[in-house]
């Protein structure tokens, strides 16, 4: 099976731009988090979606947007893009009780 | 509020030797808590998991956790160390039934 794939690997965008990342979970997996990841930290909450629900948020401003789809598969939008954007993007499926599987990440550059 | 601590920023052990890396966490009443690897440029693998049950969880590559609820801790062990487990390492807790906190994280070098 495969696991959860994240789409473009890397990109470079420049400030002011919008980026859309794409994931597709574990097939079966309902549930899709997103994650960013600065460099030298933890990764930090960003959205949850179930059933194509959002189930949560974490604090990151409006320009931040999510929306799943009806086969589970997500996209991340992020408007108006900073240089403090610059960020490993990570997302996770899960099916209750089997944790959290990530992806490889899509590492954003704003220039 | 920071849920997960991670107090070693960096460990250097030797090949061959023991390796404990320590996680506390601060939140809720039946905790879920995972070790994250990962490895430069890469996304995360699951080492192991805690939900419930026996607090000594066994996980992949030869990696142990033991859950102390009286300490509210949750660290990471392993025996013997080889080049390969150099990485970062993440301690994560469930909160709010849907997302995970982390910790900062703990660089792990393997000198030979």
């Amino acid at each position: 099976d495969a696991g959860v794939t994240q789409s473009p690997t890397h990109l470079i965008k420049t400030r002011g731009q919008h980026v859309t990342l794409r994931c597709s979970p574990i097939s079966g997996h309902k549930s899709v988090s997103w994650y960013q990841q600065v460099l030298g930290q933890g990764p930090q909450f960003i959205f949850q979606y179930y059933e194509k629900e959002e189930r949560g948020r974490g604090n990151f401003p409006d320009r931040f947007s999510a929306r799943q789809f009806p086969n589970y598969s997500s996209e991340l939008n992020v408007n108006a893009l900073l240089l403090g954007d610059s960020a490993l993007y990570l997302c996770a499926s899960t099916f209750t009780g089997t944790g959290y599987t990530f992806g490889s990440g899509t590492r954003l550059t704003v220039v | 509020a920071q849920s997960v601590t991670q107090p070693d920023i960096h460990i250097t052990v030797s090949e061959g030797a023991s390796l404990e890396l320590r996680c506390n966490y601060s939140y809720g009443a039946t905790p879920y808590l995972f070790w994250y690897v990962q490895s430069p440029g890469q996304g995360l693998q699951l080492l192991l998991k805690y939900f419930s049950g026996d607090t000594l969880v066994q996980g992949i590559k030869g990696f142990e956790a033991e859950f102390k609820r009286s300490q509210s801790s949750f660290n990471l062990r392993k025996p013997s160390v080889h080049w390969s487990d150099a990485a970062e390492y993440f301690c994560a807790h469930a909160v709010d039934d849907y997302k995970l906190s982390f910790g900062a994280g703990t660089t792990v070098t393997v000198r030979a």
